[in-house]
């Protein structure tokens, strides 16, 4: 089932800090974070491992709460180079064959 | 290191015709996953494969299929197309084996138009 993201979208000037959520109604076994600028492939920012494992580029941040079955992306300090598509990508099997189910997107965009 | 790379870029076909796209990854990648993106429904899975073994398959008609050769390149194929195939198709590489590869690498994706 796909994961709910939220907000849908959402507007930054230069500097702010934004949170997007990915929550999912399956138990969690990784959540990956993915941001794609228009006309452009996804590119990799971060994995979350059920455990607390993590994997992904320094300046973003993220947290994994296997309880509740989400995730958030914490985008602090904007930049305009964050804007773009952010998706989240939920596996609910582990082990190597897996496969991700992507939810909807968030689009931020950042304004100067 | 060159980047996940796919042809075409750009294709128009009719309904009822079948396209094949094809994917090379990122050399010494052994994972490929073919994904569907459209306004309305996002990043959709289709399958993965590795090492020439397709380990996962989304929920799409059997219409779609694909490989993937020994060299780790793959191809996706569509046959009957219809109107609702029209999309972008993504296709990822990464290491895969192991939850530490699962980093996944796009390329740049075809856009299919079918008219």
């Amino acid at each position: 089932q796909q994961p709910v993201q939220s907000p849908q979208a959402v507007i930054l000037r230069e500097g702010e800090d934004a949170v997007i959520n990915c929550s999912s109604s399956k138990a969690l076994y990784s959540v990956h974070w993915y941001r794609q600028k228009h006309g452009e492939a996804p590119v990799f920012l971060m994995i979350l491992l059920k455990g607390g494992e993590q994997k992904g580029h320094e300046k973003i941040s993220a947290s994994f709460n296997e309880k509740k079955q989400q995730s958030s992306l914490y985008l602090t300090a904007s930049q305009l180079s964050y804007s773009g598509t952010y998706f989240c990508g939920t596996d609910h099997s582990g082990g190597s064959n897996y496969k991700l189910t992507f939810g909807k997107g968030t689009l931020l965009t950042v304004n100067p | 290191k060159a980047g996940v790379t796919q042809t075409p870029r750009y294709l128009i076909k009719t309904r009822g015709q079948q396209v094949t796209l094809s994917c090379s990854p990122i050399s010494g990648h052994r994972s490929v996953s073919w994904y569907q993106q459209t306004p309305g429904q996002g990043l959709q899975f289709l399958f993965e494969y590795f090492s020439e073994t397709q380990r996962n398959k989304g929920n799409f008609p059997g219409r779609f299929s694909g490989r993937q050769f020994s060299n780790s390149r793959s191809e996706m194929n569509v046959s009957t197309l219809e109107l609702g195939d029209s999309a972008l198709y993504l296709c990822a590489s990464s290491l895969g084996g192991s939850p530490r590869s699962y980093e996944q690498y796009f390329g740049p994706g075809t856009r299919l138009t079918v008219t």
